[in-house]
Parts: C-alpha cells; structure tokens; sequence
C-alpha cells in the first residue's frame, strides 16, 4: 500500500516554462513533506519542505504547494532550467517517538528540453 | 565537510560471503539512515539510528546487521544474502531538530 504515489512517471517540459510535479499521500499522521532531487549514480538530494501548518513554501524557483484537504502537494519549477533534469521523489515524514520515519514517492523522472 | 560518504561504490558478493557497508559523515547529525532502493522504487527504509542507538528496524531480516560504533560511522553488516537483496543500498543523516536528510550516494550491490 502506497502512503504516498507520484503518479507521473516521466515529464518533459521546455527550457524557461513552468514545470509542475504532483504528490498524493493517504497517511493523515504525516506532518512534514519534502521534494528531493536525484541525479544518476548520485544520493537524492534534499530540495524543499513545508510543515503541514503551511500551504506554500518557496525558495527561489522552486515552491511547494501543500492541499491538506486533498492530501496533495505539487512542487513548480520556474522557469525551468535543463539541470533541472532529473528524478524527483516526494517524501512524507511523520514523528515516531524521538524520531522521524519518511516515506518516499516512486519519483518522477522530469526532462527539461533546451 | 558537507558530505555523507560511502564505501564502496560497488559490491558483488557470493550468496556465502560477508561483507560490510560503511557509511560516514561527519557534519555532528545525530540521526542515521539505512535506506535499500531496488530500481524503480522509492527509497524503503531500513534502520534508524539516534545517538548511537538503534531506534527503528522496519522488520530487516537477519542477514542485515547494521552497527553505530560512534556518532560519526555507520555500518551494515552482510552474511548470506539472497539474489533479491541486490540493491543500491542509501545511508542518511539529518540535524539535530531538522526534518530533512543527507543522503550519501549509494553502495550498488549485486549479489550473485
């Protein structure tokens, strides 16, 4: 059973438009969610977050969406840049004691044509 | 140092060998992660470790032993693995009082 599902495998966008990535979770006990990048032969790398207290979060061209309602987040990337391309995975993170457990998103593979 | 590292990159071990991973950082994080990821899945979580201490083991068979030696090193201990067990094997540390992790880039293991 998913806890959290990137539907969109793959995206391709063009160089300097928008692009959106999508995020669904069904565990009401998450708290916090986080977008990390991964590029080939490389660890993901942490991108941005936002507490569930917020509905948006932004960091250059990077901003989160959270829809608490819906349970949904999106990250927009703008513009988008040809390094850009690479997995993203959507994390979801909820408090277990003294510590915090993330479930991590299949990803999706994001394509920035020049 | 900014970095989580990983050694090695690459292993291939027989169903009988033993082997360790070994996972340092050495940026003061508190929090320990060992993560297997098969391709295309996400990321599952193995163990967790705080200050030193085992705190999560998400149900890992036996034949994963992981070890915390000190704040700064982290290991996982191979005996008997299965062909299903090839996998990129993630280490990751977070902050203290941060909820995002440092991942380092992967052991790639094959297990023959």
């Amino acid at each position: 059973d998913q806890q959290v599902k990137q539907n969109s495998p793959s995206l391709s966008v063009q160089e300097g438009r928008i692009s959106i990535l999508n995020c669904d979770y069904t565990n009401s006990m998450f708290d916090y969610f986080l977008w990390y990048k991964k590029y080939p032969a490389e660890g993901p790398t942490f991108l941005i977050s936002i507490s569930s207290i917020k509905d948006k979060n932004e960091d250059g061209r990077f901003t989160v969406f959270l829809n608490k309602s819906a349970k949904h987040l999106s990250l927009h990337i703008v513009p988008s840049q040809p390094g850009d391309s690479a997995v993203y995975f959507c994390a979801a993170s909820a408090r277990s004691g003294g510590y915090q457990k993330v479930t991590f998103g299949i990803g999706t593979k994001l394509q920035v044509i020049p | 140092d900014t970095e989580v590292t990983q050694t090695p990159k690459h292993l291939v071990m027989g169903m009988t060998n033993k082997k360790s991973l070994k996972c340092e950082q050495h940026m003061g994080h508190r929090a320990m992660y060992w993560y297997k990821q098969k391709a295309k899945k996400p990321p599952e979580l193995m163990f967790v470790y705080s200050y030193e201490k085992l705190s999560i083991n998400e149900s890992v068979p036996s034949r994963f032993s992981p070890e915390c030696p000190n704040s700064s090193l982290l290991n996982l201990h191979l005996h008997a693995l299965q062909p299903e067990d090839s996998a990129l094997y993630l280490c990751a540390s977070s902050p203290p009082l941060r909820r995002w992790q440092f991942f380092g880039p992967g052991t790639r293991l094959t297990v023959l």
